[in-house]
């Protein structure tokens, strides 16, 4: 079965403290990976993809296959992060399958 | 930078009422989704539609349930009768390499 997990509801963290939001998956073909982030009443904006391994507002997420996770990182947590956090994964007929979301909080 | 946007923000509607949620995708992307979120409840995937026809769609997405694209530019997601469970934020997204989301509608069935 296809699934994505996140097994946080809320993080909570300091600001400049490392942060990681955990995130593993099921699915049995070679999967496409997403972090997307909504912060306090706005719109689901993707913040990353696996496939570009790129870095954006300082975070990152490397795909484990052996794990089967998508976990994602940052090294100094700032106020200005304090989201809601979903992994997705895009099977093979484009739609999205969602974890349950990670409330992140970092407090000054 | 073109969104996708969707409207109306919020609707109270009576149990067994028709709605009809509005979006309007991004003018290049051909591919256009529907997913709700229950609250608390994770995103979850109702409708993919592709050149004027569903190319998937869930099994939440019933008979009750349709979606049209009337006019070349917007696209609707129709409940006939709605019921209380129907009660939900509604996210439409459109898709060129990645789904771009709107910011949804959120509904309230009484």
């Amino acid at each position: 079965a296809q699934r994505v997990t996140q097994p946080e509801k809320l993080l909570s963290v300091f600001k400049g403290a490392p942060v990681e939001l955990k995130c593993n998956y099921s699915y049995s073909g070679s999967p496409e990976l997403f972090w997307y982030v909504q912060y306090s009443r706005q719109r689901l904006q993707l913040l990353l993809r696996h496939i570009s391994r790129e870095s954006i507002k300082g975070f990152t997420a490397d795909l484990n296959k052996g794990e089967t996770s998508f976990h994602l990182k940052k090294p100094f947590a700032q106020e200005e992060d304090s989201a809601m956090y979903y992994c997705a994964l895009r099977d093979n007929t484009d739609k999205l399958i969602f974890g349950t979301g990670t409330r992140l909080q970092v407090f000054p | 930078e073109p969104e996708v946007t969707q409207t109306p923000s919020h609707q109270v509607t009576q149990m067994g009422q028709e709605v009809i949620l509005r979006c309007v995708p991004i003018s290049n992307h051909l591919y256009f989704y529907w997913y709700r979120q229950i609250l608390g409840q994770k995103v979850e995937f109702l409708v993919s539609f592709y050149n004027n026809e569903i190319s998937e769609k869930s099994e939440i997405f019933d008979d009750q349930f349709s979606v049209e694209r009337p006019d070349g530019s917007n696209f609707t997601l129709k409940i006939r009768s709605t019921k209380l469970e129907d009660s939900a934020m509604y996210f439409c997204a459109s898709l060129v390499q990645t789904q771009y989301f709107g910011p949804g509608t959120r509904l309230l069935v009484l």
